[in-house]
């Protein structure tokens, strides 16, 4: 988890609320990503960016914003219209986003529940 | 497209035995595979990947992996388990024809070591 820092660790919001998540890092990466776990699923994308002011949707970004203002920092922004937002949310870095052997390093995650 | 099959929820083994954790892939060229593992409420973390070259690869925590294309399969394993090695297990992929960083991951395989 070094070198990536998610907060907070744990979320509760009522529903019809917005909230947002924080990723932080401080390895230098260009390329930022989010996913969302659930229980026997696996790790879904939800976003992606390649460089600062640039972000591309994964599979499943309905419900879902970000924003890439500074290198180190990639908010998400779970929405009102996010159905069923309560799940395991998992912010990940690396190198480039182009180059494909590059490996992902993962922060610690943010537990979202829904009231 | 790309996907990737964890055909066990579960593997249970003793501590001392060997273990092996099933991991099969689909992609359209040549995969790239990663290995990464997870502990409660907390973030992924790498444990090794195959790019080219040796088919064997070896990781951290004294995991290793065996890359054979005729079976598209990425068996992680171990010779000797340990109880803190009781985790949830990752496997995922990238398909070298695929531009971008993206990932698919499998849907998990907790592993439980018994004393």
């Amino acid at each position: 988890d070094g070198g990536i820092t998610q907060s907070p660790k744990y979320l509760f919001r009522k529903e019809g609320q917005n909230v947002t998540l924080s990723c932080e890092q401080n390895l230098n990466h260009d390329a930022m990503y989010w996913y969302r776990q659930d229980p026997g699923q696996g790790l879904r994308l939800i976003y992606y960016s390649q460089i600062v002011n640039d972000f591309q949707k994964g599979d499943i970004a309905e419900g879902y914003s970000v924003s890439r203002e500074k290198k180190e920092s990639f908010p998400l922004t779970v929405t009102s219209a996010q159905k069923n937002p309560t799940a395991f949310y998992l912010c990940a870095s690396s190198i480039t986003a182009s180059r494909e052997t590059d490996t992902q390093y993962f922060g610690p995650g943010t537990r979202l529940t829904v009231l | 497209a790309q996907s990737v099959a964890q055909p066990e929820d579960q593997v249970n083994v003793a501590e001392g035995n060997p273990l092996t954790v099933k991991c099969t892939y689909s992609v359209s060229g040549n995969p790239y595979l990663f290995w990464y593992v997870q502990y409660p409420n907390r973030g992924l973390q790498f444990l090794l990947k195959y790019i080219t070259g040796d088919n064997l690869v070896k990781g951290s925590y004294g995991f290793e992996a065996e890359f054979n294309k005729s079976q598209t399969s990425f068996h992680l394993k171990k010779p000797s388990a340990l109880v803190s090695d009781s985790a949830l297990y990752f496997c995922a992929v990238r398909d070298r024809n695929n531009a971008g960083n993206m990932l698919t991951f499998g849907g998990g395989t907790r592993l439980m070591v018994k004393p």
